[in-house]
């Protein structure tokens, strides 16, 4: 089954700097990598995914690289803001496999004002 | 996105009893729904899969006749756990899919305490 890692596990940054978190995936059948925030006691919201015919995606201050060959993504958070303070979660789907995401880890980020 | 209910958001209950809490899509008819479970600090796991009008498909290691899915409708699924313990305690989320569709749409959660 698919096997993703999620580094790193925790993450401190000075507000306005940008924040790094990187995901391996084992799967090479997989094609579809969403992030999502999840904020305490709620549900994990999606923020950004990418298919793998692409190879990088951008929304405002959030972007995700993909690259297929090496088998990673990473998503960056720039200008990061007090309220980007959550966990997040990378995911990886093969769609041969029933549409089941496989989690990251998560990582922890914590913006310093 | 879809917009994706549950309830109870949180619900205490003693050892022995049963629980059920319900999924609900508000605008979205969704094929496929799934329920994960979330303990403190940890990652979400897949507990079993369900497609409206038939039985759920469990991941491994999770016992159907303890965790009772119901996918009644295209907008209505519920879990039912059973003879609850105290390891049952857990934050409990579902997320539903439409066809095709790659994205997942998640509920809020619901926190489940069995004393």
């Amino acid at each position: 089954g698919e096997n993703v890692e999620q580094h790193p596990s925790t993450l401190s940054v000075q507000e306005g700097d940008s924040a790094v978190i990187k995901c391996t995936y084992s799967d090479s059948a997989s094609n579809y990598f969403p992030w999502y925030k999840q904020e305490l006691g709620k549900g994990p919201q999606l923020i950004i995914d990418i298919r793998s015919n692409v190879g990088e995606k951008k929304d405002q201050r959030i972007a995700v690289t993909l690259n297929k060959t090496a088998k990673h993504f990473s998503l960056h958070i720039t200008e990061t803001q007090p309220e980007d303070s959550a966990v997040y979660f990378c995911a990886a789907l093969a769609t041969l496999n029933d549409y089941k995401l496989s989690f990251g880890a998560g990582t922890t980020v914590t913006v310093r004002a | 996105g879809a917009v994706v209910s549950q309830h109870p958001s949180w619900v205490i209950c003693k050892s022995g009893t049963s629980v059920k809490i319900e999924c609900r899509s508000l605008d979205f008819q969704a094929t496929t729904m799934f329920w994960y479970r979330q303990f403190p600090k940890q990652s979400l796991m897949l507990m079993a899969t369900s497609n409206e009008g038939s039985k759920a498909t469990y991941e491994q290691g999770v016992e159907k006749d303890k965790f009772l899915i119901n996918h009644a409708s295209l907008t209505l699924s519920t879990l039912t756990v059973t003879s609850a313990h105290p390891e049952d305690s857990s934050f409990y989320i579902c997320s539903l899919a439409g066809d095709p569709s790659y994205e997942q749409y998640f509920g809020p959660g619901t926190r489940l305490t069995v004393t």
